[in-house]
């Protein structure tokens, strides 16, 4: 069990330049979210999503676009980087299963814009 | 505008000693909420969660409480050992049913021998 995993673990782009960020999870979750940490900020939600084919705006979503076309799977599009989306990017996962539930997280993809 | 306080300030604790841990929020009224710890480059792992009609929950050395009256909840780290030398994060969820959350910045504590 692989749990959550992030696909790249480290990228410099040059800005305007585009990229995918990969998230994928093999705990049949039907929640998932992208995150990003900043110093002196704390984790702020991006996009998420509540299942297969569905995504929502979070927090901070300007600059980003997602998609969610399986379930297993989520991806963090940039699609003209600037240096103000340098940062660490991290997904999550949760379960749906009554009550409330804990976010199962990645390891991160730092993620610098030159 | 929701905010979620935890001290910026790094905690150093001598080993042994109970380390206590603050999270207080206004403008929320959360459902429940989540503390995770989050090592030097990797991700956050959850640790504990409460809900809003629980007063405390404890696991091993961990206790945290809630107190929806003073917005505040209090996370406790009893016998501390330097392995727990972390930041830890307070997470507030609402009933929305989708878990999400909105983190609090972390508060570091470093366990001295």
């Amino acid at each position: 069990n692989a749990g959550v995993t992030q696909t790249p673990k480290f990228r410099v782009l040059k800005t305007g330049q585009s990229m995918t960020l990969l998230c994928a999870q093999d705990m049949n979750h039907e929640y998932m979210y992208w995150y990003r940490q900043d110093p002196g900020m704390g984790l702020r939600l991006i996009h998420y999503s509540v299942g297969e084919g569905t995504t929502a705006k979070g927090e901070v979503p300007d600059g980003y676009n997602v998609s969610r076309l399986k379930k297993q799977n989520f991806l963090l599009g940039l699609e003209s980087a600037a240096p103000s989306q340098t940062s660490v990017y991290f997904c999550a996962s949760s379960p749906q299963r009554g009550g409330y539930n804990e976010q199962f997280f990645g390891p991160g993809t730092r993620l610098t814009v030159l | 505008s929701q905010k979620i306080e935890q001290n910026s300030e790094a905690l150093n604790i001598q080993e042994g000693k109970t380390a206590t841990l603050t999270c207080n929020y206004t403008n929320y009224s959360p459902a429940y909420l989540q503390w995770y710890r989050q090592d030097p480059g990797r991700g956050p792992v959850f640790l504990l969660l409460i809900r809003e009609n629980e007063k405390e929950k404890r696991k091993e050395r961990l206790k945290v409480t809630f107190d929806t009256t003073l917005k505040q909840s209090l996370f406790h780290i009893t016998a501390s050992q330097p392995a727990d030398s972390a930041t830890y994060l307070c997470a507030l969820g609402d009933d929305g049913g989708n878990n999400r959350l909105a983190f609090g910045k972390g508060n570091q504590v470093v366990v001295i021998p």
